[in-house]
């Protein structure tokens, strides 16, 4: 039962385009969300963050919407970059209490030069 | 810099031979977190320390285990690793268990021969 889901595993942007990044989740509980970005042998790296009680965050180039009725949240980045290509992991915490967090699977940015 | 530090970044085993992944932090941080990935799968939170306290998920096999020495360190014992025991495994601290992001080390490649 997976409660944080990223359906496309791959897009192709061009640089200075717009990139952006979908999740959906499942469980109505969920108070926080995060988006993390992996390179290659590398571990996540922080990317932004959004409470339940906002519908939006941004950081730079960087986005993130929140809808919780349709429990989707995305993230857009602005303009592209190159150095932007990467896996990004969208996670949300599943309790208070333990700061569990429940990630999706990924999905692979290649921003073409 | 402060950072989570993973060590082996490559691991290779034998069915059934013990082994042990090791994780430290500079960051001072409260909870550490190990994860498991398999390709082009989500991070699985296997468990978590907060502080002394271990945190098993419920459904975290009994062959893993874990010990938090000091706040610095955290070892992920695996007792007999069996081929779908190959993963990326991750290290994670946060600073507590609130809305704030887990920082995460590169990672142990574990291969089960």
């Amino acid at each position: 039962d997976q409660q944080v889901k990223q359906n496309s595993p791959s897009l192709s942007v061009q640089e200075g385009r717009i990139s952006i990044l979908n999740c959906d989740y499942t469980n109505s509980m969920f108070d926080y969300f995060l988006w993390y970005k992996k390179y290659p042998a590398e571990g996540p790296t922080f990317l932004i963050s959004i409470s339940s009680i906002k519908d939006k965050n941004e950081d730079g180039r960087f986005t993130v919407f929140l809808n919780k009725s349709a429990k989707h949240l995305s993230l857009h980045i602005v303009p592209s970059q190159p150095g932007d290509s990467a896996v990004y992991f969208c996670a949300a915490r599943a309790s208070s209490n333990t700061g569990k967090l429940i990630f999706g699977q990924g999905t692979t940015l290649q921003v073409k030069p | 810099d402060a950072m989570v530090i993973q060590n082996p970044r490559y691991q290779v085993t034998q069915f059934g031979k013990p082994v042990t992944l090791s994780c430290s932090q500079t960051l001072n941080h409260n909870v550490m977190y190990w994860y498991q990935q398999k390709s082009s799968q989500a991070p699985k939170l296997l468990f978590h320390y907060y502080d002394k306290d271990f945190n098993n998920e419920a459904d975290t096999p009994d062959n893993f285990q874990s010990r938090r020495p000091n706040t610095s360190f955290c070892f992920l014992d695996i007792r007999s690793p069996g081929l779908g025991d190959a993963a990326m495994y991750l290290c994670a601290t946060s600073r507590d268990k609130g809305p704030n992001e887990q920082f995460f080390g590169p990672g142990t490649r574990l291969t089960v021969l």
